[in-house]
């Protein structure tokens, strides 16, 4: 099956920094979502894309199907998005995600 | 439009016992998926059905596990004789074509 891998797995910022997620994939997807999910187990919806490059606040999200990565730039980092963050991407034809290894983000004062 | 709805919350059971896990999924949503996320892990596909239907139960045990969405009413996950190994978050996503929503999850706890 495919494999999605993130990186980097640990990531400590302070308050106002600027970072950059990556999410590496091993084939074509039809579908890629990134998800934060906070430090109360909940998943919360990012972005929805399979290519292109999106904008949401201080969030954006960048995928480059072609070569098989995603990036996810957070900027100017608040406390509140410390927690984990996950691609996931669709394949072929299963409907499944494929969830990968997370980016735990720690945001300090 | 509210989200995707699971409960209980948190379920406690003892080894042997049944665990039913149910999903509201959004409305108009007529794909609903299941996941399992073990202590520090990523989440791992389970099962995805359509009203009456199961499409794809590539990621659940083959025993002791089952899942459901009938015509009417929520989507159930069902184990059986639970074991510790099974204490996990479990959680629920509806989509109505493309994007994956997930609810707050359940989270099962096997004593």
């Amino acid at each position: 099956g495919i494999q999605v891998e993130q990186s980097p797995p640990d990531l400590i910022l302070q308050e106002g920094a600027n970072s950059t997620l990556r999410c590496n994939f091993s084939d074509s997807v039809n579908n890629l979502q990134w998800f934060h999910q906070n430090p109360w187990g909940q998943l919360i919806n990012l972005f929805y894309i399979p290519s292109g490059t999106k904008q949401n606040g201080r969030l954006s999200a960048t995928t480059v199907a072609t070569e098989r990565y995603s990036l996810l730039y957070i900027s100017s980092s608040q406390t509140t998005d410390s927690g984990v963050y996950f691609c996931a991407v669709e394949a072929g034809t299963a409907s499944k995600l494929t969830f990968g290894t997370g980016t735990r983000l720690q945001v300090t004062l | 439009n509210a989200g995707v709805m699971q409960n209980p919350r948190h379920l406690v059971r003892r080894r042997g016992q049944e665990a039913r896990l149910r999903c509201s999924p959004m409305k108009g949503h007529s794909h609903v998926y299941w996941y399992r996320q073990l202590p520090e892990e990523g989440l791992k596909f389970m099962v995805y059905l359509q009203k009456e239907n199961i499409i794809d139960e590539s990621g659940m045990p083959k025993e002791r596990f089952s899942a459901e969405f009938p015509k009417e009413g929520p989507s159930i996950l069902r184990i059986q004789q639970v074991v510790r190994g099974d204490s996990a978050a479990y959680f629920c996503a509806s989509s109505p074509g493309d994007t994956q929503y997930f609810g707050p999850g359940t989270r099962l706890t096997v004593l």
